[in-house]
């Protein structure tokens, strides 16, 4: 069975610096695909950004990078130029490749951010 | 557009009421997903809909009812519910679920309180 382990449970920046929020994962597939979601204090889940496990080349949008080592099973996420409104829990959750039953999110915990100014 | 929609945003209800959570979307997507979701807590899957039909049941107690009438739409009908059923429930959609399926796109939810 896969599982997602996020082992910050809070963490805070600076407004304008740069934060890693960490996830790492156990599965004995190959292909998969690995998420983070944001949600904000308005409780809508949000796709931040997607990673495909066959390709090498880290996933970017905009100000949020993904550092995916897929021998280590680490899929850590990295916002730049921090701003107030990344506030919120991010969690980072995995889905397999295959689908049927096993096609469904497995969650983190969560990671719960606050951007001070 | 990768839109979901959830009515209502609240609902307050009593144990011996029954009421309905409404979710859409438009994308084409066939697979949705009613999740609920605990203050601090990651979601909990509930229910699967693939091509309208009822693919994975996580145990749900039968107060919980599903219902997909279309391939846009999912319910989730609510009777006798307890107070620890007070929660976030949260709808998504994918492509679907075989193999190479995508992403789920979530919709706000419903915050629901049971008294």
């Amino acid at each position: 069975a896969q599982t997602v382990t996020q082992s910050q449970p809070e963490m805070s920046v600076q407004e304008a610096e740069t934060v890693t929020l960490s996830c790492t994962y156990d599965t004995s597939e190959s292909n998969y695909y690995l998420f983070w979601y944001k949600q904000p204090p308005s409780r809508q889940m949000i796709l931040v950004i997607r990673q495909e496990a066959y390709k090498q080349q880290n996933a970017t949008e905009n100000r949020f990078s993904v550092n995916f080592q897929k021998a280590a099973k680490s899929f850590s996420l990295k916002i730049s130029d921090s701003q107030l409104g990344d506030t919120a829990m991010y969690f980072c959750a995995f889905l397999s490749y295959y689908g049927g039953s096993q096609g469904n999110l497995i969650f983190g915990k969560g990671t719960k951010l606050s951007v001070k100014p | 557009d990768t839109e979901v929609t959830q009515t209502p945003k609240h609902l307050v209800m009593g144990m011996t009421n029954k009421k309905s959570l409404k979710c859409e979307q438009h994308m084409g997507h066939r697979a949705m997903y009613w999740y609920k979701q605990k203050a601090k807590k990651p979601p909990e899957l509930m229910f699967v809909y693939s091509y309208e039909k009822l693919s994975i049941n996580e145990s749900v107690p039968s107060r919980f009812s599903p219902e997909c009438p279309n391939s846009s739409l999912l319910n989730l009908h609510l009777h006798a519910l307890q107070p620890e059923d007070s929660a976030l429930y949260l709808c998504a959609s994918s492509q679907g679920q075989g193999r190479g399926a995508y992403e789920q796109y979530f919709g706000p939810g419903t915050r629901l309180t049971v008294t």
